[in-house]
């Protein structure tokens, strides 16, 4: 079972529109999490990257939390972009043995 | 800085054949990955390197997997012999230290195996 669940799998949204994507982990210790953001036919780029002591953390329209104690993250998009279209993959990071969970990814799609 | 560099960006190889891919990372990034990405199994991670030296293949399929980084400036991912479930996205990245900075991808290398 993976230890990193992503929700949803597949969301679309129409232009200007606000949404939140989810990330639920098991990983326990627990170092960081980080969002990554992958274009199509591109590698991942990196959008937040939080510690377990990090409550929220922004980049530009990009709003991540993290509740370490129920193990939830989330990445808030605000007014939506056509380049937003996207997957959106939540990694989970261990502390001392290095060892990092990939979520399966949220595949975001913004309309006109 | 160019970013992480990959080559090639694609290659089409028959079952048996032995397949190089090649990453040059960001110049002073201490920490290099590599990564296969496919869509049953998303992104894995398969191995990493810290100031040149591997210190986690645990990622690594099988031994017909092997990763070298013979200097700060280059590695190869390899696979000899290749095989069709072997196809998928190769992606290296860079970091400057481990676990608090951002991870730097290149563009990745597509492989089909048929």
């Amino acid at each position: 079972k993976n230890q990193v669940e992503q929700s949803p799998q597949s969301l679309i949204i129409l232009e200007g529109k606000n949404c939140t994507l989810q990330c639920n982990y098991t990983v326990s210790p627990f170092s960081n999490l980080r969002w990554y953001k992958q274009d199509t036919g591109r590698g991942p780029v990196s959008l937040t990257i939080m510690t377990f002591s990090e409550n929220t953390k922004s980049n530009g329209r990009y709003t991540a939390t993290l509740d370490a104690d129920t193990k939830q993250s989330s990445l808030h998009i605000t007014a939506s972009q056509l380049s937003d279209s996207a997957s959106y993959i939540c990694v989970v990071s261990a502390p001392n043995n290095n060892d990092m969970r990939f979520g399966a990814g949220t595949r975001l799609t913004v309309k006109p | 800085d160019a970013g992480v560099i990959q080559s090639p960006r694609h290659e089409v190889t028959e079952m048996g054949q032995e397949v190089t891919l090649r990453c040059k990372p960001i110049s002073g990034h201490d920490y290099l990955f590599w990564y296969r990405q496919t869509m049953m199994r998303g992104l894995e991670l398969l191995i990493y390197f810290n100031n040149n030296v591997p210190i986690d293949d645990s990622g690594m399929p099988e031994d017909r997997f092997s990763a070298k980084m013979p200097n700060a400036s280059f590695s190869t991912l390899k696979i000899q012999p290749s095989e069709p479930r072997d196809s998928a996205v190769y992606f290296c990245a860079s970091s400057l230290r481990w676990s608090d900075t951002e991870a730097f991808f290149g563009q990745g290398t597509r492989l089909t195996v048929v």
